[in-house]
C-alpha cells in the first residue's frame, strides 16, 4: 500500500458528461502530480501541484483542470467528456516537491466514456 | 528536448534466466531516476532512486545501475512472479515533471 488514496475505482460516464476525481496524498506529502494512462500507453503528465499551488503543467487538455485544497487532497475535473478520455487516471504524491525524492502512486481511477 | 526511451519494449524470459532492461535518457540536467514496476490495472510501485553515475541499489532479485546515459535494471534468477511492466522516469533539473518511459513488458515463464 504506497498510502495515496484515489476514489472511485471506476467510472463510466456518457460523452459530454463532467466528472471528479480524488486523490489523498501520502501523510506529510505536499506534492500531487495527475497523470493520464491510456490503454497501452505510457504515463503522460497533466498537473503537478505543490501546497496548494499550481507547480508544474504537462500535457493538460482546456476541458481538464485540478485544484489542491488546503488539507493537501486534490481533485482533477474532467468535462465535456469525449470518447478519447477513456483511461487509468494515476494521482502521485512525494515529499518535498519534486526536489530529488521518489513518487508514489495510488491505484487509480479507470474512466470509461461510452 | 528531455527524452527517455526503455527497451526492449517487451521481454519473454525463462524461470532462472538473467537479464537486463535499459532506459536510455536525453536531458539537461538529471536530478533523479526512478524506477517502477507496474501491474496492470495498477499503480506503478516504486521500486529504486538513482542520483549519480556510478550509483547502484539492489533489491532481493533487482539491481539498478546508472552512468551518464543511461540505467539498467538487471534481474537475476527471475521467477514468475517478476512478471509485470518495468518503468523508467527521469526528474529533470530546474523542473518538477517526471519523464516517464514507455516500460518494458516483462514475462516469466515457469
Amino acid at each position: 500500500d504506497s498510502g495515496v488514496t484515489q476514489t472511485p475505482k471506476h467510472l463510466i460516464t456518457a460523452t459530454g458528461q463532467r466528472v471528479t476525481l480524488r486523490c489523498s496524498p501520502r501523510s506529510g506529502d505536499l506534492s500531487v502530480y495527475w497523470y493520464q494512462q491510456s490503454l497501452d500507453q505510457g504515463l503522460q503528465f497533466l498537473i503537478q501541484y505543490y501546497n496548494g499551488e499550481e507547480r508544474a503543467k504537462g500535457n493538460i487538455l482546456e476541458r481538464f483542470s485540478a485544484q489542491q485544497f488546503p488539507d493537501l487532497h486534490s481533485e482533477l475535473n474532467l468535462s465535456s467528456l469525449e470518447l478519447g478520455d477513456s483511461a487509468l487516471y494515476f494521482c502521485a504524491s512525494s515529499e518535498r516537491g519534486g526536489s530529488n525524492t521518489e513518487a508514489f502512486f495510488g491505484q487509480g481511477t479507470r474512466l470509461t466514456v461510452v | 528536448e528531455d527524452q527517455v526511451t526503455q527497451s526492449p519494449e517487451a521481454l519473454r524470459l525463462q524461470e532462472g534466466e538473467s537479464s537486463s532492461l535499459n532506459c536510455s535518457y536525453t536531458v539537461s540536467g538529471l536530478r533523479g531516476l526512478f524506477w517502477y514496476r507496474q501491474d496492470p490495472g495498477k499503480g506503478p510501485e516504486f521500486l529504486f532512486t538513482l542520483y549519480s553515475a556510478g550509483e547502484e541499489k539492489e533489491k532481493e532479485r533487482l539491481k539498478a545501475t546508472l552512468t551518464k546515459k543511461e540505467s539498467f535494471l538487471h534481474i537475476t534468477a527471475p521467477k514468475p512472479e517478476d512478471s509485470a511492466t518495468y518503468l523508467c522516469a527521469v526528474l529533470v533539473s530546474g523542473t518538477y515533471k517526471y519523464i516517464f518511459g514507455t516500460g518494458t513488458r516483462l514475462k516469466v515463464l515457469a
